[in-house]
């Protein structure tokens, strides 16, 4: 079946220490998105991309870092910069286009927690 | 900057009564698209409705519509005949392109309780 996967599903990171969080779609899609959720909160971008080997800062980009060396994955590196990691990370992606159904679709997230 | 708002943190409405959704949003973009997203417990993201800028009719799904005021930049969402399942944090968000990428930007959200 197509979709989204994240991965793990909870993640636990001493602190100090860096953590990758997988996203890969099966969908063809070309846009692929990061976004950070904190509880009872909204979701807050962290960074997006559009094509392979490219992609641009969201909101909170700051002590995250992310790759897209194919066009099928999107991984985030939650770095000992990031002051504050312990979240709900959410990834999603969508075709790209400017028509047509254009609808994100999102992965079923990765709890992460700083210990 | 490309901003979305939405100032209800939490509604709720009786069951098979309608309740409406508010949402803002901030862009100089003429070409964009809206949406409004439902997050249950299960903390699945589903997608309830979308909005092309460019078409001045507003979009239905069953119970749910929404009234898109370009001038004003106002997105909100009515659910009519409210149903139990409806219970959520809906998300309105936003998306265009810029600098050839799609962004995507969510708003607060807002959680919805139905009292039976």
């Amino acid at each position: 079946d197509g979709g989204i996967t994240q991965s793990p599903k909870y993640l636990f990171r001493k602190e100090g220490q860096n953590v990758t969080l997988s996203c890969e779609q099966n969908l063809n899609h070309d846009a692929m998105y990061w976004y950070r959720q904190d509880p009872g909160q909204g979701l807050r971008l962290i960074y997006y991309s559009q094509i392979v080997n490219d992609f641009q800062k969201g909101d909170i980009a700051e002590g995250y870092s992310v790759s897209r060396e194919k066009k099928e994955s999107f991984p985030l590196t939650v770095t000992s910069a990031q002051k504050n990691p312990t979240a709900f990370y959410l990834c999603a992606s969508s075709i790209g286009r400017d028509r047509g159904n254009t609808e994100a679709f999102f992965g079923q997230g990765t709890r992460l927690t700083v210990v | 900057a490309q901003t979305v708002t939405q100032s209800q943190p939490e509604m709720s409405v009786q069951e098979a009564e309608t309740v409406t959704l508010s949402c803002t949003y901030d862009t100089s973009e003429s070409d964009y698209y809206l949406f409004w997203y439902k997050q249950p417990p299960s903390r699945q993201m589903i997608l309830v409705i979308r909005q092309e800028a460019y078409k001045q009719q507003n979009a239905t799904e069953n119970r749910f519509s929404v009234n898109f005021q370009k001038a004003a930049k106002s997105f909100s969402l009515k659910i009519s005949d409210s149903q139990l399942g409806d219970a959520a944090m809906y998300f309105c968000a936003y998306r265009v392109r810029i600098q050839g990428a799609q962004k995507l930007v969510f708003g607060q959200g807002t959680r919805l309780t139905i009292n039976p």
